[in-house]
This record gives C-alpha cells, sequence and structure tokens, in this order.
C-alpha cells in the first residue's frame, strides 16, 4: 500500500534560517504529491502541490520539486519566520487507494 | 458558506455512547472524505463518497462506525458505542469533482475538524 514518511519534529529554527523538511513516498504508479500546513488552531491548508515528475511546486516562499528517482518531496525555505510556525504534512494522492495518503507531520517552530 | 463546515467543533462522549458528526462540504463539491487524526499523528483516510454513494469504506476501523450522504451533499459520521480508542479528531474534506485512484489532481478543501474526546 501507499505510505509517507517525513522526519520527526519538532524542528527548531531561527527566524531567516535556511529549512528543509525530508519527505519520501511509496506508492504505485505515478502519484500526484502535497504538502498542507496546520496553523495553530485552524485546519488543513494545501500549501504546494506537484502532479507529475519534476515538477516543482512553490507557494508564499515554499518549494518543493516531485523527485521520481528518490521517491521524494522535500520541502524547502530559503528564510522562514516567525508566522511559518506551524505543523506541516506531506500527502500523496493515487496509487490505487482513494483518498490522500498523509504522513505524520512535521512541527516547525521558528525563534525571533 | 464559503468553505466546509463541520459540527460540532468539540464533543464529550462517555464511552458506550453513539455520537453523530456533521459535515457540510462546499456547495456543488462532488466527492466528500472522512479522515481520523489522532493525536500527533498524519490525518487517515476513513470514506469516500462521490454524490450520495459511498464508494469506498476500507478505512472504517470496526463496523462502529457508519457514515451516509442521503442527499449528496451533508455528511454525518455515526460512532456507535464509543470507545476511548475512538477519541481522534475527525476531519471532513470536499473536492469539486470526482476521485480518481490513478493520482489525478484534485484538491481536496478541509473543514476545521470535531475534536472528539470519549472518557
Amino acid at each position: 500500500g501507499n505510505s509517507v514518511t517525513q522526519m520527526e519534529g519538532p524542528v527548531t529554527l531561527s527566524e531567516e534560517a535556511f529549512l528543509t523538511i525530508n519527505c519520501t513516498y511509496t506508492a504505485t504508479g505515478y502519484p500526484s504529491l502535497f504538502w498542507y500546513v496546520q496553523y495553530p488552531g485552524e485546519g488543513l491548508q494545501l500549501l504546494l502541490k506537484a502532479t507529475k515528475a519534476d515538477d516543482k511546486g512553490s507557494n508564499k516562499g515554499f518549494e518543493a520539486t516531485y523527485r521520481k528517482e528518490t521517491t521524494s518531496f522535500h520541502l524547502e525555505k530559503g528564510s522562514v519566520q516567525v508566522s511559518d510556525s506551524a505543523v506541516y504534512f506531506c500527502a500523496l494522492s493515487g496509487g490505487g487507494a482513494d483518498g490522500l495518503t498523509f504522513g505524520k507531520g512535521t512541527h516547525l517552530i521558528i525563534q525571533p | 458558506g464559503a468553505g466546509v463546515s463541520q459540527s460540532p467543533r468539540y464533543k464529550v462522549a462517555k464511552r458506550g455512547q453513539d455520537v453523530a458528526l456533521r459535515c457540510d462540504p462546499i456547495s456543488g463539491h462532488v466527492s466528500l472524505f472522512w479522515y481520523q487524526q489522532a493525536l500527533g499523528q498524519g490525518p487517515e483516510f476513513l470514506t469516500y463518497f462521490q454524490n450520495e454513494a459511498q464508494l469506498d469504506k476500507s478505512g472504517l476501523p470496526s463496523d462502529r462506525f457508519f457514515a451516509e450522504r442521503p442527499e449528496g451533499s451533508v455528511s454525518t459520521l455515526k460512532i456507535q458505542r464509543t470507545q476511548q480508542e475512538d477519541s481522534a479528531v475527525y476531519l471532513c474534506a470536499s473536492s469539486l469533482g470526482a476521485f480518481f485512484r490513478d493520482g489525478s489532481y484534485n484538491e481536496q478543501f478541509f473543514g476545521p475538524g470535531t475534536r472528539l474526546t470519549v472518557l
């Protein structure tokens, strides 16, 4: 079956630091890949997506590239802000299953 | 409303009670999903509706869980004889089109969730 593995948190960084959150997946076929974000007290929001190999999704300064050869979709941001503090979920759609398959989430804490 | 809404937002039940959780999807959305999110975990798929048809209920953890969407809009997730292990946040999501298992993109919009605590 499908699975998503992402780095354990919490990840604590200083403001303006470079961010990488690793995500790897297992799925048959050609899944679509997503990063969702959950800000404190709010629901899940789609941050970015990529639907085929080598696609780069980007939004709000965050980027992730769909790497089929390494089955990865790592999230990056060049300079994080305090307002980026949230829980980030890597997810996939496809692989013969209904619904999204999520990773366990990575809690990101940005200190001023 | 503009987004997916869920009610109640919080529910406390005594073990053995029945509960009903409601989801109002975005108007006109064909697909509706329920997920269960345990503390510190990612959401896990429970069931999927396309209009009023329940096409997949493989994620429902036991026969105490039942979901319906009789008119193809509002959906209710019912849990009978609640147990402590049912304590979780229950998320509802909807998307405009039909869902395909091949990974075709169709954005899911999530509601705020219902936090169920079983004592």
